[in-house]
């Protein structure tokens, strides 16, 4: 079975500075990896996703995400924090089984943007 | 907007009730997955349905049902409300397997 950790519940930047939210995820299978955002009363939106290819992983809104296989680990960065950033991010792993691709999310971070 | 719709967007009901919550998959996607976000539990997968039929089963309660329709549309069940139900249902949809999933707004549930 796969799983994800998200190290830590909070994370507050100052506008402008670097964000980086962590997440390493354990799988016996190649993985496919994901980060959604989640706003205040929205649904989640997805933000990247690695499956196979480039290991470094570009998406909306200025964010990346690097997979690294032998560190388990597919942390999610943006050079500078903006104040519209500010939401809740989840990672998250899949692997396809049959027809099935269930995602299995870590416990999110919530992301704070300071003026 | 990704497509996916869910109805109600909220509902307040009281312990012991059954609800039915909708899901209408993006046009074109066979798979609906359903997922339950609780404060305690975090982002948890339910039920899976393709093309009408039950494909995969996760953390769902034997109080829960879910089934999809002719026109893919998708429909949780959840009877003998707990307070504990209380939570966001969200349904996501899919074109194949490896393509990406695509969230619904949720339905906010409220079990007093």
């Amino acid at each position: 079975a796969q799983s994800v950790t998200q190290l830590g519940s909070h994370v507050s930047v100052s506008e402008g500075a670097l964000v980086l939210l962590r997440c390493n995820y354990s799988s016996s299978v190649p993985p496919y990896l994901f980060w959604y955002v989640q706003y205040p009363n929205q649904g989640l939106q997805l933000l990247l996703k690695y499956t196979t290819g480039a290991t470094l992983v570009k998406g909306i809104n200025g964010f990346e995400a690097e997979f690294k296989k032998s560190e388990t680990s597919f942390h999610l960065t943006k050079p500078s924090a903006h104040m519209s950033d500010a939401a809740e991010y989840f990672c998250a792993v899949s692997v396809i089984t049959g027809a099935n691709s269930k995602l299995t999310f870590g416990k999110g971070i919530t992301l704070s943007v300071r003026p | 907007d990704s497509g996916v719709t869910q109805t109600p967007k909220h509902l307040i009901t009281a312990t012991g009730q059954r609800v039915t919550l909708r899901c209408s998959p993006r046009s074109g996607d066979l798979s609906v997955y359903w997922y339950q976000q609780s404060l305690d539990q975090g982002l948890q997968f339910l039920i899976q349905y393709y093309n009408g039929e039950e494909r995969a089963k996760g953390n769902i309660l034997e109080r829960f049902s879910a089934q999809q329709f002719p026109d893919l549309h998708s429909e949780l069940n959840l009877s003998s409300l707990e307070l504990g139900d209380s939570a966001l249902y969200f349904c996501a949809s899919q074109r194949a397997v490896e393509e990406t999933q695509y969230f619904g707004p949720g339905t906010r549930l409220l079990v007093l």
